[in-house]
């Protein structure tokens, strides 16, 4: 049981650039969400998904697109990098309903230049 | 709508004291309330979670929380603390009133310190 795994660990594009992060859970979880992580501002929620075929957009989601065509997998696509968007990314997944708490991957360390 | 706050940046204690890291959050209706640890470099881990019932919650690593509903905070607890639980602390909230999109608001952090 792998949990949530995320690829790459480590990225740095060029602005204007494209690219989607990987993620994927093996726990059967209904519910996947990425967040971005910035000094001082917390894990602020870009997009979510509670089921295959069904996404949303959360606190932050301008410059990203996800899709999720299979409950394993929840990929973040970045358009068109801007330096903005150098971050850490994190992906998590967890059971429907309210109480249930999320299990996070190892994130994604994006440097746009 | 929902927030949650921590007001300490950073928290210094030494090892084998108790420690406390504070979290008061806003929510419209009945608060679900999560804390969250992440060391270095890594993602972050589930620690306890307050949903009904006792005020007290225990959690994984020797922690504890405990709701206060007239001061809306949900603090986190350790009766003595060890150089292994320096990491980065995150308190989240969950509305009840907020509907089946399981939507968490993190707040910004808390590093703790725990000096030998």
């Amino acid at each position: 049981n792998a949990g949530v795994t995320q690829t790459p660990e480590f990225q740095v594009l060029k602005t204007g650039q494209s690219m989607t992060l990987q993620c994927a859970q093996d726990m059967n979880h209904e519910y996947m969400s990425w967040y971005r992580q910035d000094p001082g501002m917390g894990l602020r929620l870009i997009h979510y998904s509670v089921g295959a075929g069904i996404t949303d957009q959360g606190e932050v989601p301008n410059g990203y697109n996800v899709s999720r065509s299979t409950t394993e997998d929840f990929p973040l696509r970045l358009l068109s990098a801007a330096p903005s968007q150098t971050s850490v990314y994190f992906c998590a997944s967890s059971y429907s309903g309210l109480k249930n708490e999320q299990y996070f991957g190892p994130g994604t360390r994006l440097t746009v230049t | 709508a929902q927030s949650v706050a921590q007001p300490e940046d950073q928290v210094n204690v030494a090892e084998g004291n108790p420690l406390t890291v504070k979290c008061t959050y806003s929510v419209s209706g009945n608060p679900y309330l999560f804390w969250y640890v992440q060391y270095p470099n890594r993602g972050l881990q589930f620690l306890l979670k307050y949903i009904t019932g006792d005020n007290l919650v225990k959690g994984s690593y020797g922690f504890e929380a405990e709701f206060n509903k007239s001061q809306t905070s949900f603090h986190l607890k350790k009766p003595s603390a060890l150089v292994s639980d320096s990491a980065l602390y995150f308190c989240a909230v969950r509305d009840v009133l907020g509907g089946a999109t399981n939507k968490l608001i993190f707040g910004t952090g808390t590093l703790l310190a725990v000096q030998p």
